[in-house]
């Protein structure tokens, strides 16, 4: 059972538009909500993490928006590069450093 | 920088064999992880293991089991290989308190025939 669920599944947008994938969660005891990032051949890289107690955060061009009340949460890649192509995926977890539930992954293809 | 690092980088088996899959870390994690990638399915937990000789059961344990004897070495064993374990198997490790999440290791992909 998805414990996390993504979409979209692929997406794909033009260099310097603002891919979002979204992401919702069920169980109320996950308190960590990374983000990863996977090239071909390599594994995943983390991205960008967020608590709930915050609504936002950014790094770079990287941004987690956070909904506590609608249990969901979204990354925003601003300005996207054709180097932001890669597949990403959410996750949570009930403590930092612990198993992480993710989602399925959504592959993102930027154009020149 | 961490390093993750794994076996091997492909592995062809055959149906029945045992198939060992080792996972090494050079940061003192006390954390490590065991994970198969399925294209559409995303990540999917195996086993992990907090300390050295504990292990505890992730998603999909069935058929898998693993070993820690020691505390930078992380090993993925699958009994009577199937050709239904024939995936992307990727290790991982952490730190247990700081906020720096999971390092990943390159992967083993993994055939069965």
């Amino acid at each position: 059972q998805q414990q996390v669920k993504q979409s979209p599944q692929s997406l794909i947008v033009q260099k310097g538009g603002i891919p979002i994938i979204n992401c919702a969660y069920e169980n109320t005891a996950f308190d960590y909500f990374p983000w990863y990032q996977q090239f071909p051949g390599k594994g995943p890289a983390l991205l960008i993490a967020i608590r709930p107690d915050v609504s936002e955060k950014k790094e770079g061009r990287f941004t987690i928006s956070f909904n506590k009340s609608a249990k969901q949460f979204s990354l925003h890649i601003m300005d996207s590069q054709p180097g932001d192509s890669a597949t990403y995926f959410c996750a949570a977890s009930k403590r930092k450093g612990y198993a992480l539930n993710f989602g399925k992954g959504t592959s993102l293809l930027v154009t020149p | 920088d961490v390093k993750v690092t794994q076996s091997s980088r492909y592995l062809v088996k055959r149906t029945g064999e045992k198939v060992f899959l080792e996972c090494v870390q050079d940061m003192d994690h006390e954390n490590m992880f065991w994970y198969r990638q399925d294209p559409g399915l995303g990540l999917r937990l195996i086993y992990f293991s907090y300390d050295v000789k504990m292990k505890e059961k992730g998603d999909i344990p069935e058929g898998y089991s693993v070993s820690r004897e020691k505390k930078e070495r992380f090993s993925l064993i699958l009994e009577s290989a199937s050709t239904n374990q024939t995936s992307m198997y990727l290790c991982a490790s952490s730190l247990l308190v700081r906020d720096e999440g999971q390092y990943f290791g390159p992967g083993t992909r993994l055939t069965v025939t």
